[in-house]
């Protein structure tokens, strides 16, 4: 079974718009954390924002935020007023095992693409 | 800042070479990783190491070798590169507890 799916392989969004990207993850563990990381033409990975399992409110990080439902495991991305340079592969990423001994599962990405 | 550096940007390789790909980090992180990014299957994990001299397959391990002899270098080999090896690889490290990977800004592989 896949760890992380992420079901849009693309999206379209009118400039500073709202937009909701889907994860959800499967796993056992209690404890495990979940990320999202932008990734833009020039191919770097820049992490966005982190929400832990046992966090109870919602991760931010200014424009971001995780949409975090636990029973439903979804662990969706909303990126408010959205801009031209949030074009790019958006991946969903989940940290399994303890501390000293991490795995790290990612999603399929979702190309997110700002209309002007 | 965190800086994870990978010894090429661009490489391109015969079937058969043996292909060393290096990345190296300046904060002192414990594990680190390699990965391969293919278009529409996101990032797969090939190895990871939580220490020198250890190492963990991932989920793609077949036809690749890793090597952490420094705490800072984690190289990753190509025994026998083959044409299915031409990917995006990308290079992670993580301290103990951390909350995020720091990523290298990638090696595109061809393999002809």
């Amino acid at each position: 079974a896949q760890k992380i799916t992420q079901t849009q392989p693309g999206m379209f969004v009118q400039e500073k718009e709202a937009v909701t990207l889907d994860c959800t993850y499967d796993t056992s563990d209690q404890s495990y954390g979940l990320f999202w990381y932008k990734q833009p033409s020039s191919g770097e990975m820049i992490f966005l924002i982190y929400q832990g399992s046992y966090d109870e409110q919602n991760a931010t990080e200014g424009r971001y935020s995780l949409n975090f439902q636990k029973a439903r495991k979804s662990a969706n991305l909303v990126i408010s007023a959205s801009q031209l340079g949030d074009s790019a592969m958006y991946f969903c990423a989940m940290r399994e095992g303890e501390y000293n001994f991490n795995k790290f599962y990612f999603g399929s990405g979702t190309k997110l693409n700002v209309k002007p | 800042d965190v800086k994870v550096t990978q010894s090429s940007r661009y490489l391109v390789k015969r079937t058969g070479e043996k292909v060393f790909l290096e990345c190296v980090q300046d904060m002192d992180h414990e594990n680190m990783f390699w990965y391969r990014q293919d278009p529409g299957l996101g990032l797969r994990l090939i190895y990871f190491s939580y220490d020198v001299k250890m190492k963990e397959k991932g989920d793609i391990p077949e036809g690749y070798s890793v090597s952490r002899e420094k705490k800072e270098r984690f190289s990753l080999i190509l025994e026998s590169a083959s044409t299915n090896q031409t990917s995006m690889y990308l290079c992670a490290s993580t301290p103990l507890g951390a909350d995020t990977q720091y990523f290298g800004p990638g090696t595109r592989l061809t393999v002809l």
